[in-house]
């Protein structure tokens, strides 16, 4: 199984702070890799697909790099609206495997 | 738009099988790939199976020999049993669409999942 590790596990910020979160994969994914959003008591949404592609209907505030084994998402200006828990998870191979979460706290 | 309903037991006992059906509605469950994902409370998501349409599945390893997921395309339904529950599988259990090309594969669509509590 590929294994995703996510830095940090928490972290706290600001309304208006840019914050960038880490996934690190165990082996080389190339660029098959997402990011969701989870807020308490709801399901995942999908923000970013293929590394840096931005879903449809998400801000552009949001951002995705990498590719190979490391990766980041960004929020450029944090909105109340962000602070949340957030996954990467790569689609490289099954069994799918998700990082274990980012929850961005006031 | 396209909605996703899962339905459970809510509460099992200890080697009792859970089953979960998921309902789809606002489109086809044709021509998709539909996955079961489940959440332990407090914890990270950990992906359970896919099935295409076409009945075709692929199964996490780390559950393969307890899982069997089927498919009816008639009721737009598609479903998972997972046998000899522990309460290590008490979990919110999600339904989710694929959408994608090859291995750009993402869980595009989410049901509100469905809590599972395995007890005695």
């Amino acid at each position: 199984d590929i294994q995703m590790t996510q830095s940090p596990s928490s972290l706290s910020a600001s309304v208006g702070d840019r914050v960038t979160i880490t996934c690190r994969s165990s082996q080389s994914v190339s660029n098959y890799l997402n990011w969701y959003q989870q807020k308490p008591g709801r399901a995942p949404k999908l923000l970013i697909f293929a590394a840096s592609t931005l879903q449809s209907g998400v801000p552009s505030r949001f951002s995705g790099s990498g590719s190979g084994a490391d990766f980041t998402l960004t929020i450029s200006s944090l909105q109340p609206e962000d602070f949340a828990t957030y996954y990467c998870q790569q689609s490289s191979s099954t069994p799918y495997t998700f990082g274990q979460g980012t929850k961005l706290e006031i | 738009q396209v909605q996703l309903q899962e339905s459970g037991p809510g509460l099992l006992k200890p080697s009792e099988t859970l089953s979960l059906t998921c309902t789809v509605s606002g489109d086809s469950i044709s021509p998709y790939y539909w996955s079961c994902i489940r959440q332990p409370p407090g914890k990270g998501l950990e992906w359970i199976g896919y099935i295409y349409y076409s009945g075709i599945t692929n199964y996490n390893p780390s559950l393969k020999s307890r899982i069997t997921m089927s498919v009816d395309t008639s009721k737009n339904q598609f479903s998972l049993k997972l046998s000899s529950v522990t309460a290590a599988d008490t979990a919110v259990y999600y339904c989710a669409r694929h959408y994608g090309s090859g291995r750009f594969d993402t869980f595009n669509i989410w049901g509100q999942g469905t809590m599972v509590t395995v007890s005695s």
